[in-house]
């Protein structure tokens, strides 16, 4: 099975901040790589789907990098409704999460 | 508009089995894979498997192989999972969500396992 390590586990940063999250594939995985955004008491949402193509609807300050075995999602300026918690899911064999990233108001 | 709506919470004891159902709407249900995920409280997302609408193949995480059992009625466009033999630990929100890229999602299925 692919493993995929996110990091970091959780982070503190302000309205406005650039936050980057990585995850590791433990193989290669091309581009097979979403992100994905969690809400409290909500179901996760799509923001990036193929390691960089940006979901339809979702603001231009999220971005997707990377291929092979390293990815990054970043926000460009962090906003008050962006305090969530963000996942990666390798989708090259059978599907797989990363461990998540929370995201909390310094 | 696309949407998956799932089934109600359910409180089961252990040792019981519980099905869940997942409804697609505003779409082809045939023509996208339903995939299955759970979150127990204050963890992480975990997938369970696929199943394809069209031809009712499935693919299950090997955690799960022997215990959960993927299925469909196209006529209703639903599709169910059923996980057996059910322990405290199974306790968790499950989740269906359509296509290889994972959108939409359900709003997800309570299920406590409990004696």
């Amino acid at each position: 099975d692919i493993q995929m390590t996110q990091s970091p586990s959780s982070l503190s940063a302000s309205v406005g901040d650039r936050v980057t999250i990585t995850c590791r594939a433990s193989q290669g995985i091309r581009n097979d790589l979403g992100w994905y955004q969690q809400k409290p008491g909500k179901a996760p949402k799509r923001l990036i789907y193929a390691a960089s193509s940006l979901q339809s609807g979702v603001p231009s300050r999220f971005s997707g990098s990377g291929s092979g075995t390293e990815f990054t999602l970043t926000i460009s300026s962090l906003q008050p409704e962006d305090f969530a918690t963000y996942y990666c899911l390798q989708h090259n064999s059978y599907p797989g999460f990363g461990g998540g990233t929370k995201v909390e108001i310094k | 508009q696309v949407q998956l709506v799932q089934s109600g919470a359910e409180v089961k004891k252990p040792g019981a089995s519980v099905k869940v159902s997942c409804k697609a709407s505003g779409y082809t249900f045939t023509s996208y894979d339903i995939n299955w995920v759970r979150q127990a409280t204050g963890q992480g997302l975990e997938w369970m498997g696929w199943m394809n609408p069209n031809s009712g193949n499935t693919g299950y995480a090997q955690k799960f192989q022997g215990r959960v059992t993927m299925t469909r009625n196209t006529s209703i466009s639903t599709a169910y999972m059923e996980l057996s033999s059910l322990r405290s630990e199974d306790t968790a929100v499950y989740y269906c969500a359509s296509g290889y890229w994972f959108d939409p999602w359900g709003q997800g299925t309570l299920v406590t396992v409990s004696s």
